[in-house]
């Protein structure tokens, strides 16, 4: 079975500032699929990045940015020049490529992001 | 577009009851899945289904069951419930036979409180 920790349940950043959000994951198979998942308040679920093990190239959007190391099964999450609206809990996530498009998320605990104006 | 809508958003039960959850998916999508996160942890998986069967199942006893419609909205039930059952039930809705990397889009779930 797939576990996915994250080890830091609090983290603090300035706004415009730059925080990194940690998440490693063990898993026995060799390709599979990372999400970081936003849930702000109005707790809706809000996807914030993918990356598919396949792939070399750290994934990126806009201001947010993965550090993919597959052989530490490593997946944190880079948040650039962080605004208000940042603040939330992030959660990151792993799929199996094997059972299928629609295989379940196995999630990790979650971090609570703050940012100080 | 519609997104994936439940209800209600808020449900106070008392131990031994039972309960009934709604979800019905985006537009365009499937497949239903059901998260259960307790307070302060993450979604754990509970079901998934498509072309209303069952087709994956996390581990959560029986007393938890669902049901998908022909229209593919989805109900999760849960029976005998327990001070421990108290949590936010999300509900994910996605295409079955999309790409992998698909994300699944959450609802805004239901908070369930039992006294």
């Amino acid at each position: 079975a797939q576990t996915v920790t994250q080890s830091q349940p609090e983290m603090s950043v300035q706004e415009a500032e730059t925080v990194t959000l940690s998440c490693t994951y063990d898993t026995s198979e060799s390709d599979y699929y990372l999400f970081w998942y936003k849930q702000p308040p109005s707790r809706q679920m809000i996807l914030v990045i993918r990356q598919e093990a396949y792939k070399q190239q750290n994934a990126t959007e806009n201001r947010f940015s993965v550090n993919f190391q597959k052989a530490a099964k490593s997946f944190s999450l880079k948040i650039s020049d962080s605004q208000l609206g940042d603040a939330a809990m992030y959660f990151c996530a792993y799929r199996s490529f094997y059972t299928g498009a629609n295989s379940k998320l196995t999630f990790g605990k979650g971090i609570t992001l703050s940012v100080r104006p | 577009d519609a997104g994936v809508t439940q209800s209600p958003t808020h449900l106070i039960k008392t131990r031994g009851q039972q309960v009934t959850l709604r979800c019905s998916p985006k537009s365009g999508h499937d497949t239903v899945s059901w998260y259960q996160q307790a307070l302060g942890q993450g979604p754990q998986f509970i079901f998934q289904y498509y072309e209303e069967e069952e087709r994956q199942r996390g581990n959560f006893p029986d007393r938890f069951s669902g049901h998908q419609f022909p229209n593919y909205s989805s109900e999760l039930n849960v029976n005998a419930l327990l001070l421990g059952d108290s949590a936010l039930y999300l509900c994910a809705s996605s295409f079955f036979l999309g790409e992998g990397n698909q994300p699944q889009h959450f609802g805004d779930g239901t908070r369930l409180s039992i006294l």
